[in-house]
Protein backbone atom coordinates (compact mmCIF):
# COMPACT_ATOMS: atom_id res chain seq x y z
CA UNK A 1 0.00 0.00 0.00
CA UNK A 2 0.81 3.66 -0.16
CA UNK A 3 2.36 5.73 2.30
CA UNK A 4 3.67 9.38 2.50
CA UNK A 5 6.08 10.32 4.57
CA UNK A 6 6.79 14.11 5.99
CA UNK A 7 9.31 15.26 8.67
CA UNK A 8 9.91 16.83 11.02
CA UNK A 9 6.43 17.06 12.40
CA UNK A 10 7.12 20.57 14.98
CA UNK A 11 9.70 23.07 13.81
CA UNK A 12 10.31 26.43 15.44
CA UNK A 13 12.82 28.10 13.46
CA UNK A 14 14.27 31.68 14.16
CA UNK A 15 13.51 34.85 11.71
CA UNK A 16 16.48 34.84 8.65
CA UNK A 17 17.13 31.29 9.38
CA UNK A 18 17.34 28.48 6.35
CA UNK A 19 14.27 25.86 6.18
CA UNK A 20 14.44 22.15 4.57
CA UNK A 21 11.32 19.85 4.58
CA UNK A 22 11.19 16.44 3.50
CA UNK A 23 8.59 14.32 1.99
CA UNK A 24 8.83 11.02 0.49
CA UNK A 25 6.43 8.79 -1.08
CA UNK A 26 6.40 4.73 -0.99
CA UNK A 27 4.42 2.60 -3.20
CA UNK A 28 3.72 4.32 -5.86
CA UNK A 29 5.64 5.24 -9.41
CA UNK A 30 5.36 8.54 -10.71
CA UNK A 31 2.99 10.26 -8.26
CA UNK A 32 2.07 13.60 -9.10
CA UNK A 33 3.59 15.71 -5.49
CA UNK A 34 2.33 18.82 -4.03
CA UNK A 35 3.14 21.32 -1.12
CA UNK A 36 0.24 23.73 0.49
CA UNK A 37 0.53 25.44 3.66
CA UNK A 38 -2.24 26.14 6.29
CA UNK A 39 -1.97 29.53 8.30
CA UNK A 40 -4.08 30.29 11.01
CA UNK A 41 -7.80 31.23 10.10
CA UNK A 42 -6.44 30.24 6.39
CA UNK A 43 -7.46 27.83 4.14
CA UNK A 44 -5.52 25.52 2.16
CA UNK A 45 -2.97 27.35 -0.41
CA UNK A 46 -0.92 25.04 -2.82
CA UNK A 47 2.41 26.74 -3.15
CA UNK A 48 4.58 24.20 -5.72
CA UNK A 49 3.53 20.93 -7.35
CA UNK A 50 5.57 18.55 -9.64
CA UNK A 51 4.25 15.43 -12.19
CA UNK A 52 8.19 14.57 -12.18
CA UNK A 53 12.10 14.57 -11.13
CA UNK A 54 13.09 18.32 -11.79
CA UNK A 55 9.76 19.63 -12.98
CA UNK A 56 8.30 22.41 -10.53
CA UNK A 57 4.98 24.69 -10.93
CA UNK A 58 4.95 27.51 -8.67
CA UNK A 59 1.78 28.66 -7.48
CA UNK A 60 2.93 31.68 -5.26
CA UNK A 61 5.79 33.08 -5.88
CA UNK A 62 7.99 34.08 -2.32
CA UNK A 63 10.71 33.16 -0.36
CA UNK A 64 10.00 29.34 -0.46
CA UNK A 65 11.65 27.33 -3.41
CA UNK A 66 10.99 23.09 -3.96
CA UNK A 67 13.01 20.63 -5.64
CA UNK A 68 12.18 17.00 -6.72
CA UNK A 69 15.53 15.06 -6.44
CA UNK A 70 14.29 11.77 -7.09
CA UNK A 71 10.79 10.38 -8.47
CA UNK A 72 9.74 9.87 -5.03
CA UNK A 73 10.77 12.48 -3.02
CA UNK A 74 9.75 16.23 -2.81
CA UNK A 75 11.51 18.84 -0.69
CA UNK A 76 10.32 22.66 0.36
CA UNK A 77 13.25 24.97 1.09
CA UNK A 78 13.80 28.60 2.15
CA UNK A 79 17.37 30.54 2.88
CA UNK A 80 15.69 33.00 4.82
CA UNK A 81 12.59 32.40 6.78
CA UNK A 82 10.00 35.27 7.24
CA UNK A 83 7.50 35.32 10.47
CA UNK A 84 4.51 35.23 7.58
CA UNK A 85 6.19 31.86 6.56
CA UNK A 86 4.21 30.11 9.71
CA UNK A 87 1.83 27.95 9.36
CA UNK A 88 1.11 23.93 8.72
CA UNK A 89 2.89 22.23 5.77
CA UNK A 90 1.21 19.51 4.32
CA UNK A 91 2.52 17.66 1.72
CA UNK A 92 0.19 15.56 -0.69
CA UNK A 93 0.38 13.06 -3.60
CA UNK A 94 -2.12 11.81 -6.04
CA UNK A 95 -1.95 9.04 -9.43
CA UNK A 96 -2.63 10.82 -12.74
CA UNK A 97 -6.59 10.06 -13.75
CA UNK A 98 -7.08 9.08 -10.27
CA UNK A 99 -9.32 11.00 -8.00
CA UNK A 100 -8.30 12.89 -4.59
CA UNK A 101 -4.93 13.58 -3.11
CA UNK A 102 -3.55 12.21 0.01
CA UNK A 103 -2.06 14.31 2.64
CA UNK A 104 1.04 13.73 4.89
CA UNK A 105 0.93 14.03 8.17
CA UNK A 106 2.46 17.86 7.93
CA UNK A 107 5.03 20.04 9.68
CA UNK A 108 4.06 22.80 12.00
CA UNK A 109 6.57 25.36 11.31
CA UNK A 110 6.62 28.18 14.01
CA UNK A 111 9.02 31.37 12.93
CA UNK A 112 10.13 33.21 15.99
CA UNK B 1 -8.74 33.20 -9.57
CA UNK B 2 -10.36 30.48 -8.71
CA UNK B 3 -12.40 30.03 -5.69
CA UNK B 4 -14.32 27.75 -3.51
CA UNK B 5 -16.55 29.05 -0.98
CA UNK B 6 -17.50 27.44 1.96
CA UNK B 7 -19.39 28.69 5.41
CA UNK B 8 -17.13 28.80 8.35
CA UNK B 9 -19.30 28.07 10.70
CA UNK B 10 -19.11 26.58 13.58
CA UNK B 11 -22.50 24.64 12.48
CA UNK B 12 -23.73 22.61 15.36
CA UNK B 13 -26.14 20.01 14.84
CA UNK B 14 -27.59 17.35 17.87
CA UNK B 15 -26.23 13.24 17.59
CA UNK B 16 -27.88 11.69 15.30
CA UNK B 17 -29.55 14.48 13.52
CA UNK B 18 -28.79 15.01 9.82
CA UNK B 19 -25.80 17.93 8.98
CA UNK B 20 -25.61 19.71 5.75
CA UNK B 21 -22.55 20.84 4.27
CA UNK B 22 -22.72 23.56 1.35
CA UNK B 23 -19.82 24.46 -0.80
CA UNK B 24 -19.63 26.87 -4.00
CA UNK B 25 -17.35 27.20 -6.95
CA UNK B 26 -16.36 29.64 -9.46
CA UNK B 27 -14.33 28.08 -12.07
CA UNK B 28 -17.15 26.36 -14.37
CA UNK B 29 -14.28 23.83 -15.55
CA UNK B 30 -13.99 22.01 -12.52
CA UNK B 31 -14.09 18.53 -13.16
CA UNK B 32 -13.60 16.67 -9.88
CA UNK B 33 -15.10 17.51 -6.48
CA UNK B 34 -14.07 16.18 -3.13
CA UNK B 35 -14.74 16.51 0.50
CA UNK B 36 -11.95 16.53 3.22
CA UNK B 37 -12.22 15.80 6.69
CA UNK B 38 -9.57 17.60 9.12
CA UNK B 39 -9.48 17.14 12.86
CA UNK B 40 -7.98 19.67 14.94
CA UNK B 41 -3.85 19.69 14.85
CA UNK B 42 -4.06 16.76 12.02
CA UNK B 43 -4.07 16.97 8.01
CA UNK B 44 -7.09 16.31 5.89
CA UNK B 45 -8.08 13.22 5.17
CA UNK B 46 -10.42 12.22 1.92
CA UNK B 47 -13.71 11.27 2.60
CA UNK B 48 -15.84 11.33 -0.54
CA UNK B 49 -15.64 12.41 -4.32
CA UNK B 50 -17.99 13.20 -6.60
CA UNK B 51 -17.43 13.81 -10.24
CA UNK B 52 -20.65 13.93 -12.40
CA UNK B 53 -23.91 15.58 -11.14
CA UNK B 54 -26.27 14.02 -8.53
CA UNK B 55 -26.13 11.94 -5.86
CA UNK B 56 -23.34 9.94 -4.37
CA UNK B 57 -23.66 7.70 -1.33
CA UNK B 58 -21.02 6.15 1.14
CA UNK B 59 -22.20 5.10 3.98
CA UNK B 60 -23.16 7.66 6.13
CA UNK B 61 -22.12 10.14 3.81
CA UNK B 62 -23.91 11.36 0.87
CA UNK B 63 -22.17 14.09 -1.67
CA UNK B 64 -24.45 16.41 -4.15
CA UNK B 65 -23.21 17.73 -7.09
CA UNK B 66 -25.02 20.38 -9.26
CA UNK B 67 -22.53 21.43 -12.15
CA UNK B 68 -25.47 24.13 -13.61
CA UNK B 69 -25.48 25.63 -10.05
CA UNK B 70 -21.83 25.48 -9.19
CA UNK B 71 -22.99 24.02 -5.93
CA UNK B 72 -21.81 21.03 -4.05
CA UNK B 73 -22.52 19.74 -0.81
CA UNK B 74 -21.74 16.86 1.65
CA UNK B 75 -24.51 15.39 3.97
CA UNK B 76 -23.82 13.72 7.37
CA UNK B 77 -26.78 11.34 8.47
CA UNK B 78 -26.95 10.02 11.64
CA UNK B 79 -24.29 12.54 13.20
CA UNK B 80 -21.45 11.47 16.01
CA UNK B 81 -19.54 13.47 18.41
CA UNK B 82 -16.49 12.05 16.85
CA UNK B 83 -17.95 14.03 13.61
CA UNK B 84 -17.26 16.70 14.67
CA UNK B 85 -14.05 18.20 12.62
CA UNK B 86 -13.38 20.76 10.38
CA UNK B 87 -14.69 19.66 6.60
CA UNK B 88 -13.16 21.09 3.04
CA UNK B 89 -14.38 21.33 -0.24
CA UNK B 90 -11.98 20.96 -3.45
CA UNK B 91 -12.27 20.88 -6.45
CA UNK B 92 -10.34 20.05 -9.56
CA UNK B 93 -10.34 21.14 -12.71
CA UNK B 94 -6.89 22.11 -15.20
CA UNK B 95 -5.00 23.08 -12.28
CA UNK B 96 -4.46 21.40 -8.76
CA UNK B 97 -6.57 21.37 -6.01
CA UNK B 98 -8.18 24.34 -4.88
CA UNK B 99 -10.00 23.95 -1.17
CA UNK B 100 -12.35 25.88 0.58
CA UNK B 101 -11.40 27.50 3.83
CA UNK B 102 -13.51 24.97 5.45
CA UNK B 103 -16.62 24.53 7.63
CA UNK B 104 -16.33 23.49 11.17
CA UNK B 105 -18.95 21.43 12.19
CA UNK B 106 -20.13 20.40 16.52
CA UNK B 107 -22.15 17.07 16.79
CA UNK B 108 -23.73 17.63 19.97
CA UNK B 109 -24.33 14.57 22.61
Amino acid sequence: SQTIHQWPATLVQPVGSPLSLECTVEGTSNPNLYWYRQAAGRGLQLLFYSVGIGQISSEVPQNLSASRPQDRQFILSSKKLLLSDSGFYLCAWSVRGAGGYTFGSGTRLTVV
Amino acid sequence: QKEVEQNSGPLSVPEGAIASLNCTYSDRVSQSFFWYRQYSGKSPELIMSIYSNGDKEDGRFTAQLNKASQYVSLLIRDSQPSDSATYLCAVEGNTPLVFGKGTRLSVIA
